[in-house]
Protein backbone atom coordinates (compact mmCIF):
# COMPACT_ATOMS: atom_id res chain seq x y z
CA UNK A 1 0.00 0.00 0.00
CA UNK A 2 1.04 3.72 -0.20
CA UNK A 3 1.80 3.95 -3.66
CA UNK A 4 2.85 7.08 -5.15
CA UNK A 5 3.98 7.81 -9.03
CA UNK A 6 5.19 10.30 -10.85
CA UNK A 7 5.01 11.46 -14.64
CA UNK A 8 7.08 11.93 -16.35
CA UNK A 9 10.07 10.03 -14.71
CA UNK A 10 12.69 12.41 -17.00
CA UNK A 11 11.82 15.20 -19.16
CA UNK A 12 13.79 17.19 -21.54
CA UNK A 13 12.34 20.60 -23.14
CA UNK A 14 13.80 24.11 -24.40
CA UNK A 15 13.94 27.00 -22.86
CA UNK A 16 10.66 28.99 -22.40
CA UNK A 17 8.74 25.95 -22.71
CA UNK A 18 6.25 24.51 -19.65
CA UNK A 19 6.44 21.51 -18.40
CA UNK A 20 3.46 19.64 -16.45
CA UNK A 21 4.31 16.77 -14.19
CA UNK A 22 1.67 14.64 -12.39
CA UNK A 23 1.77 13.10 -8.99
CA UNK A 24 -1.25 10.13 -8.53
CA UNK A 25 -1.59 8.27 -5.02
CA UNK A 26 -2.28 4.88 -6.53
CA UNK A 27 -3.96 3.47 -3.66
CA UNK A 28 -4.82 5.94 -0.90
CA UNK A 29 -6.54 9.26 -0.64
CA UNK A 30 -4.22 11.99 -0.59
CA UNK A 31 -5.45 14.69 1.42
CA UNK A 32 -2.00 16.80 1.24
CA UNK A 33 0.34 16.62 -1.49
CA UNK A 34 4.02 18.61 -1.60
CA UNK A 35 6.07 19.04 -4.06
CA UNK A 36 9.79 19.67 -3.33
CA UNK A 37 12.70 19.58 -5.72
CA UNK A 38 16.16 18.73 -5.20
CA UNK A 39 19.48 20.08 -6.82
CA UNK A 40 22.95 17.49 -6.99
CA UNK A 41 24.48 16.47 -3.62
CA UNK A 42 21.31 18.97 -2.21
CA UNK A 43 18.71 18.35 0.47
CA UNK A 44 15.30 18.24 -0.15
CA UNK A 45 13.87 21.23 -0.87
CA UNK A 46 10.35 22.15 -0.17
CA UNK A 47 8.40 24.09 -2.62
CA UNK A 48 4.98 23.67 -1.86
CA UNK A 49 1.72 22.14 -0.06
CA UNK A 50 -1.27 21.45 -1.36
CA UNK A 51 -4.11 20.21 0.33
CA UNK A 52 -6.92 19.02 -2.20
CA UNK A 53 -9.24 21.51 -3.38
CA UNK A 54 -7.30 24.37 -2.26
CA UNK A 55 -4.80 26.52 -3.30
CA UNK A 56 -1.37 25.60 -2.44
CA UNK A 57 0.51 26.95 -0.02
CA UNK A 58 3.94 28.13 -0.92
CA UNK A 59 7.72 28.19 0.91
CA UNK A 60 9.37 31.70 0.88
CA UNK A 61 11.46 32.85 -2.27
CA UNK A 62 9.06 29.90 -4.49
CA UNK A 63 7.68 32.20 -7.37
CA UNK A 64 3.48 30.91 -7.42
CA UNK A 65 3.09 31.72 -11.00
CA UNK A 66 5.82 29.96 -12.16
CA UNK A 67 5.65 26.46 -10.47
CA UNK A 68 1.75 26.09 -10.79
CA UNK A 69 -0.17 23.74 -8.76
CA UNK A 70 -3.23 22.13 -9.10
CA UNK A 71 -4.64 19.30 -6.78
CA UNK A 72 -8.33 18.91 -7.97
CA UNK A 73 -8.71 15.27 -6.38
CA UNK A 74 -7.72 12.84 -3.64
CA UNK A 75 -5.19 10.93 -6.01
CA UNK A 76 -3.90 13.46 -8.24
CA UNK A 77 -1.65 16.33 -7.80
CA UNK A 78 0.37 18.36 -10.78
CA UNK A 79 2.70 20.95 -10.51
CA UNK A 80 3.36 23.25 -14.05
CA UNK A 81 7.07 24.77 -14.41
CA UNK A 82 6.44 27.94 -16.56
CA UNK A 83 8.24 29.23 -18.89
CA UNK A 84 10.76 26.89 -17.78
CA UNK A 85 15.07 28.30 -18.00
CA UNK A 86 18.34 26.25 -17.53
CA UNK A 87 18.28 27.14 -14.03
CA UNK A 88 15.09 24.97 -13.29
CA UNK A 89 17.03 22.04 -14.36
CA UNK A 90 16.51 19.85 -11.13
CA UNK A 91 15.10 16.58 -9.79
CA UNK A 92 11.11 17.46 -8.66
CA UNK A 93 9.53 14.84 -6.27
CA UNK A 94 6.13 14.83 -5.09
CA UNK A 95 4.99 12.82 -1.87
CA UNK A 96 1.66 12.39 -0.43
CA UNK A 97 -0.27 11.95 3.05
CA UNK A 98 -3.52 11.02 3.46
CA UNK A 99 -6.09 8.09 4.37
CA UNK A 100 -4.78 4.67 3.55
CA UNK A 101 -8.26 2.85 4.45
CA UNK A 102 -11.41 4.25 5.13
CA UNK A 103 -10.79 5.92 8.73
CA UNK A 104 -7.24 5.38 8.92
CA UNK A 105 -4.86 8.40 8.34
CA UNK A 106 -1.32 8.31 8.16
CA UNK A 107 0.83 11.23 9.02
CA UNK A 108 3.88 9.10 7.31
CA UNK A 109 4.46 10.96 3.98
CA UNK A 110 5.27 8.72 0.89
CA UNK A 111 7.51 9.78 -2.06
CA UNK A 112 6.79 9.36 -5.29
CA UNK A 113 9.90 7.94 -7.92
CA UNK A 114 10.76 11.94 -9.01
CA UNK A 115 11.21 13.18 -12.49
CA UNK A 116 14.02 14.51 -13.34
CA UNK A 117 13.56 18.07 -15.15
CA UNK A 118 16.65 19.20 -17.57
CA UNK A 119 16.13 22.89 -19.38
CA UNK A 120 18.15 23.36 -22.29
CA UNK B 1 13.36 28.06 12.75
CA UNK B 2 12.65 24.59 12.61
CA UNK B 3 16.33 23.19 12.36
CA UNK B 4 17.09 18.94 12.05
CA UNK B 5 20.86 18.30 12.07
CA UNK B 6 22.69 15.30 11.56
CA UNK B 7 25.69 13.78 12.42
CA UNK B 8 28.51 15.05 9.26
CA UNK B 9 28.94 12.25 7.32
CA UNK B 10 30.27 10.48 5.24
CA UNK B 11 30.22 7.33 7.41
CA UNK B 12 31.92 4.47 6.55
CA UNK B 13 31.88 1.00 8.39
CA UNK B 14 32.39 -2.37 7.24
CA UNK B 15 30.04 -4.80 6.28
CA UNK B 16 28.53 -6.35 9.24
CA UNK B 17 29.11 -3.48 11.15
CA UNK B 18 26.63 -1.49 13.24
CA UNK B 19 26.41 1.69 11.55
CA UNK B 20 24.67 4.36 14.14
CA UNK B 21 22.87 7.66 12.61
CA UNK B 22 21.90 10.52 14.44
CA UNK B 23 19.46 13.59 14.48
CA UNK B 24 18.84 16.30 16.67
CA UNK B 25 15.83 18.88 16.35
CA UNK B 26 14.82 22.45 18.02
CA UNK B 27 11.15 22.09 18.24
CA UNK B 28 9.94 20.56 21.01
CA UNK B 29 6.69 20.61 19.82
CA UNK B 30 7.46 18.06 17.46
CA UNK B 31 5.68 14.76 17.25
CA UNK B 32 6.52 12.45 14.55
CA UNK B 33 9.70 10.95 13.64
CA UNK B 34 11.06 9.65 10.19
CA UNK B 35 14.12 7.70 9.00
CA UNK B 36 14.03 7.94 4.88
CA UNK B 37 16.68 6.60 2.95
CA UNK B 38 17.48 8.22 -0.36
CA UNK B 39 19.53 6.50 -2.98
CA UNK B 40 21.67 8.24 -5.63
CA UNK B 41 19.66 9.71 -7.77
CA UNK B 42 16.41 8.12 -6.69
CA UNK B 43 13.93 9.70 -4.35
CA UNK B 44 13.26 8.46 -0.32
CA UNK B 45 12.04 5.64 0.90
CA UNK B 46 10.58 5.31 4.10
CA UNK B 47 12.45 3.20 6.79
CA UNK B 48 11.35 3.88 9.98
CA UNK B 49 8.86 5.92 11.89
CA UNK B 50 8.81 6.58 15.58
CA UNK B 51 6.34 8.55 17.60
CA UNK B 52 7.37 7.83 21.06
CA UNK B 53 9.97 7.38 23.53
CA UNK B 54 11.91 4.75 23.52
CA UNK B 55 13.49 2.02 21.16
CA UNK B 56 11.11 0.81 17.98
CA UNK B 57 12.66 -2.21 15.78
CA UNK B 58 12.15 -3.26 12.26
CA UNK B 59 14.29 -6.21 11.11
CA UNK B 60 17.72 -5.13 11.11
CA UNK B 61 16.54 -1.63 11.80
CA UNK B 62 16.03 0.13 15.24
CA UNK B 63 15.18 3.82 15.87
CA UNK B 64 15.92 5.36 19.37
CA UNK B 65 13.75 8.04 19.99
CA UNK B 66 14.77 10.60 22.94
CA UNK B 67 12.46 13.47 23.48
CA UNK B 68 13.87 15.11 26.53
CA UNK B 69 17.33 15.52 25.17
CA UNK B 70 15.43 15.61 21.59
CA UNK B 71 17.49 13.62 19.63
CA UNK B 72 16.03 10.43 17.36
CA UNK B 73 18.36 8.05 16.09
CA UNK B 74 18.81 5.00 13.57
CA UNK B 75 21.50 2.01 13.92
CA UNK B 76 21.18 -0.35 11.18
CA UNK B 77 22.87 -3.93 12.26
CA UNK B 78 25.03 -6.15 9.94
CA UNK B 79 25.74 -3.51 7.49
CA UNK B 80 25.59 -4.48 4.18
CA UNK B 81 26.80 -2.59 1.29
CA UNK B 82 23.40 -2.60 -0.18
CA UNK B 83 22.64 -0.16 2.77
CA UNK B 84 25.11 2.25 1.35
CA UNK B 85 22.96 5.17 0.45
CA UNK B 86 21.84 8.94 1.91
CA UNK B 87 19.63 8.93 5.46
CA UNK B 88 17.45 11.37 6.24
CA UNK B 89 15.82 12.22 9.19
CA UNK B 90 12.74 13.90 9.29
CA UNK B 91 10.41 15.42 11.94
CA UNK B 92 6.78 16.77 11.95
CA UNK B 93 5.32 19.12 14.24
CA UNK B 94 1.66 18.76 12.88
CA UNK B 95 0.65 22.11 14.56
CA UNK B 96 -1.36 24.58 12.65
CA UNK B 97 -0.51 25.91 9.55
CA UNK B 98 2.67 22.97 9.76
CA UNK B 99 0.20 20.46 9.54
CA UNK B 100 2.11 17.65 7.64
CA UNK B 101 5.29 19.18 6.52
CA UNK B 102 8.34 17.32 7.76
CA UNK B 103 11.69 19.20 8.62
CA UNK B 104 14.66 17.18 6.98
CA UNK B 105 18.05 17.11 8.04
CA UNK B 106 20.68 17.49 5.47
CA UNK B 107 21.36 13.69 5.53
CA UNK B 108 24.22 11.25 6.21
CA UNK B 109 26.15 9.39 3.42
CA UNK B 110 26.46 6.15 4.61
CA UNK B 111 29.51 3.86 2.96
CA UNK B 112 29.34 -0.36 3.90
CA UNK B 113 32.08 -1.56 2.15
CA UNK B 114 32.72 -5.23 1.77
Amino acid sequence: GAVVSQHPSWVICKSGTSVKIECRSLDFQATTMFWYRQFPKQSLMLMATSNEGSKATYEQGVEKDKFLINHASLTLSTLTVTSAHPEDSSFYICSARGWLLAGVSTDTQYFGPGTRLTVL
Amino acid sequence: QKEVEQNSGPLSVPEGAIASLNCTYSDRGSQSFFWYRQYSGKSPELIMSIYSNGDKEDGRFTAQLNKASQYVSLLIRDSQPSDSATYLCAVAIDRGSTLGRLYFGRGTQLTVWP
